[in-house]
């Protein structure tokens, strides 16, 4: 199947500061890619979708001030953590869509806030 | 009327049995229906996957079987290992929108 990254794997952060997470999809062109977060023993919440070029779109209840999308291109998304807090620690992942249909998942970034 | 409803939510099984995972859905119109795997701190991999046209679908040891009057899809898995042990999750989409809608997940275990 299609390899997606993810970069860092983990982080440490202080509260206050911001984090950015890289998502590459390897060996495809990915027009539109998604961001989850992921609780423990939970399932897969998608906090937004990112179509390339253009502004990402945000579930009910996710604060696009403070998770910043960013699709520059058809390889690429970014999630920026601004301003983080303890509460934002979590599991973050990303998909990217190879069409028409199959969705792949990179490894995840386990997020830290102290 | 956007949900996948998944059963069991654990399941344990000896080296060798069959799990299967159940999944239901009401939007007739999702016509794309994926399983994935997780294990333990990584990201879902896609295990395999379906569309309405057939109504099962084998790949290995996994089989998808799926039964469109119904608005159910399951996942088979032959011959388990105890490497199979994993959460599960199955999911639909609908081919214009870009979303998948996930089930809230299987812990499987297998035993020894």
């Amino acid at each position: 199947g299609a390899v997606v990254s993810q970069h860092p794997s983990r982080v440490i952060c202080k509260s206050g500061t911001s984090v950015k997470i890289e998502c590459r999809s390897l060996d495809f062109q990915a027009t539109t890619m998604f961001w989850y977060r992921q609780f423990p023993k939970q399932s897969l919440m998608l906090m937004a979708t990112s179509n390339e070029g253009s502004k990402a779109t945000y579930e009910q209840g996710v604060e696009k001030d403070k998770f910043l999308i960013n699709h520059a291109s058809l390889t690429l998304s970014t999630l920026t953590v601004t301003s983080a807090h303890p509460e934002d620690s979590s599991f973050y992942i990303c998909s990217a869509k190879d069409p028409p249909y199959e969705q792949y998942f990179g490894p995840g970034t386990r997020l830290t806030v102290t | 009327q956007q949900q996948v409803k998944q059963s069991p939510q654990s399941l344990i099984v000896q080296k060798g049995g069959i799990p299967i995972i159940n999944c239901a859905y009401e939007n007739t119109a999702f016509d794309y229906f994926p399983w994935y795997q997780q294990f333990p701190g990584k990201g879902p991999a896609l295990l395999i996957a379906i569309r309405p046209d057939v109504s099962e679908k084998k790949e290995g040891r996994f089989t998808i079987s799926f039964n469109k009057s119904a608005k159910q899809f399951s996942l088979h898995i032959m011959d388990s290992q105890p490497g199979d042990s994993a959460t599960y999750f199955c999911a639909a989409g609908e081919g214009g929108s870009e979303k998948l809608v996930f089930g809230k997940g299987t812990k499987l275990t297998v035993n020894p």
